[in-house]
């Protein structure tokens, strides 16, 4: 079964401090891809990166940065220089087949909750 | 660019009340999806449809009814409202590859009394 765990429920960190967000997934599927979503207060869910299960390459982007290893089924994301508007809760989330065929969907951690005080 | 449209964005219920939650995406997606958001559940699909004309039951599919009216919209009834049904639900669709992200609406949230 596919299965992605967020083990910090919540994290509190002072304005220009870096943090890393942990997921783990599980899956025996050989191909799969990755994403992480971030869901300010306003509510809506943002998609901001995807990875799949071939290219091991870390990401950065600006102040974030995603380290993706299969190796310990990780796929974390680092913010450097936190700031108050990234407070938001990010989702972790793993694209797959279902062994049976059918169409594939998105299995989403339960999230984790980052507040960037000042 | 709208993007995925869901209406009402709050609603009131009385438990045994129905309601069907709509939605509508103009980025012409194959797949659509209805999850509900918990505190600490996280994110929970509901039910899915990878094309139109077909459905498939989710995670949590007790209570809710679903149709995909064509391919741009993707409908969520529940036929008789309960307290345990109070919650966020968002609709979301994608092209239908693996490698494709979700697009969300903004959510509805309900409350059932």
């Amino acid at each position: 079964a596919q299965k992605v765990t967020q083990a910090q429920t919540e994290i509190s960190v002072v304005e220009k401090e870096d943090v890393t967000l942990d997921c783990v997934y599980e899956t025996r599927d050989t191909t799969y891809y990755l994403f992480w979503y971030k869901q300010p207060p306003s509510g809506e869910l943002v998609f901001l990166i995807r990875r799949n299960s071939f290219d091991e390459q870390n990401e950065i982007s600006g102040r974030y940065s995603w380290n993706f290893q299969k190796s310990t089924s990780s796929f974390n994301f680092t913010i450097t220089a936190s700031q108050v508007v990234d407070s938001a809760v990010y989702f972790c989330a793993l694209s797959v087949t279902p062994p049976q065929g059918g169409s594939e969907k998105l299995v989403f951690g339960k999230g984790t909750k980052l507040t960037v005080n000042p | 660019n709208a993007g995925v449209t869901q209406t009402p964005k709050f609603q009131v219920l009385k438990t045994g009340q129905s309601m069907t939650l709509q939605c509508a995406q103009d980025m012409n997606h194959n797949s659509m999806y209805w999850y509900r958001q918990d505190p600490g559940m996280g994110l929970r699909l509901i039910y899915y449809s990878a094309s139109e004309g077909t459905t498939d039951k989710g995670e949590v599919p007790n209570g809710y009814n679903v149709s995909r009216l064509n391919k741009r919209e993707f409908s969520l009834r529940l036929e008789s409202a309960a307290p345990s049904q109070t919650s966020v639900y968002f609709c979301a669709s994608r092209e239908g590859a693996l490698s494709s992200p979700l697009h969300f609406g903004n959510g509805t949230r309900l409350t059932v009394t």
